[in-house]
Formats: structure tokens, C-alpha cells, sequence
């Protein structure tokens, strides 16, 4: 079944810092790939989505690339700040209109960034 | 815009007794909710699909006579947890769907979270 594994944490970085959350997916078909960012005390806010191969999304400073080929989706940043300290969730869902077409979110275990001022 | 509501944020129960959470879409009209579990340091699991007018589908493993769901208005759905124990003290979570968003029809919208603790 579908599948999405994320770099252990937390990760802890000093600000400025430049950030790297690997997220790699198993998936049949052409799912719609996810970052959800959940900051302290508050629900899961969508942070940049992807909808097909090589698309990068890219929302408040990260950014992260479809790569099929490696059925990876990596978040990168390059200048973190105290701020974006929060868990990190890599999802991803059956694509609109896909035969299982359920928009279910399957997700990654997330991850924990710190960032230190 | 998108805003959905939990209610309430966090509720201790006491084993055997009964407990129900709302999740409401503030701004718009969400014909498909869903409802998540999350343990501590762990991933969210997706629960069940709650679509407006029907029963809702549950995922393999979930009981449904246990967790009961409601989705009797395209504003509202709701969670029981029924005769509750220890073991269901959880984070849970619902998300909605506004299929009239355009280029947005599948993304889910998420609420803050409900803590259940249950003595």
C-alpha cells in the first residue's frame, strides 16, 4: 500500500541555519505529494503541495520538488528562524479523479524542528 | 478562509462513560470530513470518512460501533467515543474538504485537535 517515510528527529539548527527534512513516498499511480507544517498548541496547516513530477511547491521560504525518480519530496529552507520551530508532516493522496479516488491523506511520522536563536 | 473549529479542545472522562467532539467548518460548506488519531511523537491515522447525508467509512481496524460519526450537516460532524477506556486517550483530529474551492477541491482543511484523557 501507499507509503511515506520521514527523516527521524527533532532537528535542532541554530537560526539562519539551512534546512533539510528528507520525505520518500511508495505509491502506485501519480499521488499528489504534501508538506503540513503544526506549531505548537495549533492544528496542521498546509505548507506547499505538489501535484506532479519535477512541480516544486514552495510557500514562506521552503520549497520541495516532486522527484518521481526517486519518489522523494525533500523540504528544504534555506535560512531557518526561531519561528519555524514546529513538527514537519510529508503526506500524500490519491490524485483527483484517480481510480481510488478518495483525497485520503496518508502520512509521514513527522518530524521536529528546533530552532535555536 | 477555511477555518474549522473543534469542540471541545481538551476533555477528561472518566472509564465507561461517554464522550463526543465537534468539528465544524466556519466559512464554507464541507460535504467530506475526515477524522484522525494521533498518539504522542507519532504520525496522524486516518480514523474514518465522514461525508455529508450517509454513513461513514471506516478504516480497516477502527471500530465503528465504538466510534461513533455523525455528519448530519454540511457544517458539522461529529466523534463519540462511546463507553470510553484508558487506552483511547488520544490527540484527535478532524479536516474538511470545500469541494467549491476552486483548484483546492481536494484539500483538507484541519482543525486545532481535541485531547481526550480518560481515567
Amino acid at each position: 500500500g501507499n507509503s511515506v517515510t520521514q527523516m527521524e528527529g527533532p532537528v535542532t539548527l541554530s537560526e539562519e541555519a539551512f534546512l533539510t527534512i528528507n520525505c520518500t513516498y511508495t505509491a502506485t499511480g501519480y499521488p499528489s505529494l504534501f508538506w503540513y507544517v503544526q506549531y505548537p498548541g495549533e492544528g496542521l496547516q498546509l505548507l506547499l503541495k505538489a501535484t506532479k513530477a519535477d512541480d516544486k511547491g514552495s510557500n514562506k521560504g521552503f520549497e520541495a520538488t516532486y522527484r518521481k525518480e526517486t519518489t522523494s519530496f525533500h523540504l528544504e529552507k534555506g535560512s531557518v528562524q526561531v519561528s519555524d520551530s514546529a513538527v514537519y508532516f510529508c503526506a500524500l493522496s490519491d490524485p483527483p479523479g484517480g481510480s481510488s479516488n478518495t483525497g485520503k491523506l496518508i502520512f509521514g511520522q513527522g518530524t521536529t524542528l528546533q530552532v535555536k536563536p | 478562509g477555511a477555518v474549522v473549529s473543534q469542540h471541545p479542545s481538551w476533555v477528561i472522562c472518566k472509564s465507561g462513560t461517554s464522550v463526543k467532539i465537534e468539528c465544524r467548518s466556519l466559512d464554507f460548506q464541507a460535504t467530506t470530513m475526515f477524522w484522525y488519531r494521533q498518539f504522542p511523537k507519532q504520525s496522524l491515522m486516518l480514523m474514518a470518512t465522514s461525508n455529508e447525508g450517509s454513513k461513514a467509512t471506516y478504516e480497516q481496524g477502527v471500530e465503528k460501533d465504538k466510534f461513533l460519526i455523525n455528519h448530519a450537516s454540511l457544517t458539522l460532524s461529529t466523534l463519540t467515543v462511546t463507553s470510553a477506556h484508558p487506552e483511547d486517550s488520544s490527540f484527535y483530529i478532524c479536516s474538511a474538504r470545500d469541494p467549491f474551492r476552486t483548484g483546492k477541491a481536494y484539500e483538507q482543511y484541519f482543525g486545532p485537535g481535541t485531547r481526550l484523557t480518560v481515567t
